[in-house]
């Protein structure tokens, strides 16, 4: 069973300071991943893609992939209000599906 | 911008009643994805489809049935609704592409009674 893991928090960060997410994968074939932020009672948006190893910038949110450690992370800066939500974490196993983590609950505490 | 809709936002039904949940897409996606969400339980898919009239089970298909008999245009039915079929239902598509990043739908909340 190919999976990704997540802590489920939540996770409680002062507003301002960086928020670190990390996620955990089963497989090494994984060739895709996805940070999706899901606010209360509406849908996944996709935030961040990773395809290769490193990091990646996006205004105040980067992601870490680390293929060889099977983990990918999203590090939110200047962390605000407004980014107090569900993460999830999602992985491409090879074929068109995706597998995803459960979520971490980020608070972003004012 | 990709855009995916679905047909209602909330709906309420009564035990037994066939549910038709839609959903459309505008960005000429081969693959969408109907999935449900539960607290504690994340993201599971129901039943997810590839091209027109073609489609494959999920981890849980048990009690859903799908149909998509145009590219833009999956639609996910209930047969027989029952109260453990109250649900976020959420639908997604992504591009054929090696990456196949997915694109929700703002979901429709089922409540079954």
């Amino acid at each position: 069973q190919k999976e990704v893991e997540q802590n489920s928090g939540p996770l409680s960060v002062p507003e301002g300071a960086i928020a670190s997410l990390n996620c955990t994968y089963s497989d090494r074939v994984s060739q895709s991943f996805f940070w999706y932020r899901q606010y209360s009672g509406k849908s996944p948006e996709l935030i961040m893609s990773i395809y290769s190893n490193g990091d990646k910038e996006d205004g105040r949110f980067t992601a870490q992939l680390n293929k060889a450690s099977q983990y990918v992370s999203l590090l939110i800066r200047d962390s605000q209000p407004s980014d107090s939500a569900t993460y999830l974490c999602a992985a491409n196993f090879g074929n068109e599906k995706l597998t995803f983590g459960t979520g971490t609950r980020l608070t972003i505490i004012p | 911008d990709v855009k995916v809709t679905q047909s209602s936002r909330y709906l309420v039904k009564r035990t037994g009643e066939k549910v038709f949940l839609e959903c459309v897409q505008d960005m000429d996606h081969e693959n969408m994805f109907w999935y449900r969400q539960d607290p504690g339980l994340g993201l599971r898919l129901i039943y997810f489809s590839y091209d027109v009239k073609m489609k494959e089970k999920g981890d849980i298909p048990e009690g859903y049935s799908v149909s998509r008999e145009k590219k833009e245009r999956f639609s996910l039915i209930l047969e027989s609704a029952s109260t453990n079929q109250t649900s976020m239902y959420l639908c997604a598509s992504s591009l054929w592409d090696g990456a196949y990043e997915q694109y929700f739908g703002p979901g429709t909340r089922l409540t079954v009674t």
